[in-house]
């Protein structure tokens, strides 16, 4: 267990509907990640909070997005939804921003849309 | 800018022989190097990292890697495979600062009985 919570675990919706998937880092953990996992494109960086802050942004749609609240958990807001975004969907964290840190991953979102 | 390369995209070994799995970077600076585990319809493990100390790392389940800054290569090797190792490995560069993570495509190792 990474201590890294990600929910719900599966989802499965309509083209054009709107979800929101939500994680909680690490205890202590500044630092929240966001991939999308799919066959044909494999392991993909979204987006980068550290503190509620975004810091790094990946190939984040303009149909997606993100934030990480006070209490350091973040959400991930995917809208207008296409049957290309199906895919597991990872959260990460790690303590702060240096290089040398671990990066700790939950057990991801499964995301259907139908 | 920094960058990784997985060599081979599958990769497949005898039950107890030896596993290789390449990885090489591309880093303007000194890196941070991870591999990381999925096992099927699973979230990422931590298998190992280095990060600028001792240049071959141990890490969980057997495996080992060595930084090799004059090759640029962080290769994944474990001395006899188990039928528990089959699962997709990915090899992470990563700068320090603010710099975001950049994963490899991905190695899956077949354990043939």
């Amino acid at each position: 267990d990474s201590g890294v919570t990600q929910t719900p675990k599966h989802l499965i919706t309509a083209t054009g509907q709107r979800v929101t998937l939500r994680c909680s880092p690490r205890s202590g953990d500044l630092s929240v990640y966001w991939y999308q996992q799919s066959l044909d494109q494999g392991l993909q960086f979204l987006i980068q909070y550290y503190n509620g802050e975004e810091r790094a942004k990946g190939n984040i749609l303009e149909r997606f997005s993100a934030q990480q609240f006070p209490d350091l958990h973040s959400e991930l807001n995917l809208s207008s939804l296409e049957l290309g975004d199906s895919a597991l969907y990872f959260c990460a964290s790690s303590p702060a921003l240096l290089g040398r840190d671990t990066i700790y991953f939950g057990e991801g979102s499964w995301l259907t849309v139908v | 800018a920094q960058s990784v390369t997985q060599l081979d995209s599958h990769v497949s070994v005898s039950e107890g022989t030896p596993v290789l799995l390449r990885c090489n970077y591309s880093s303007s600076y000194s890196p941070s190097l991870f591999w990381y585990v999925q096992h099927p319809n699973k979230g990422l493990q931590l298998l190992l990292k280095y990060t600028s100390a001792a240049t071959l790392v141990k890490g969980i389940n057997g495996f080992e890697a060595e930084f090799k800054k004059s090759e640029t290569s962080f290769h994944l090797t474990k001395p006899s495979a188990h039928m528990s190792d089959a699962a997709e490995y990915f090899c992470v560069v990563r700068l320090g600062g603010y710099q975001k993570v950049t994963f490899g495509t991905g190695t899956k190792l077949q354990v043939i009985p």
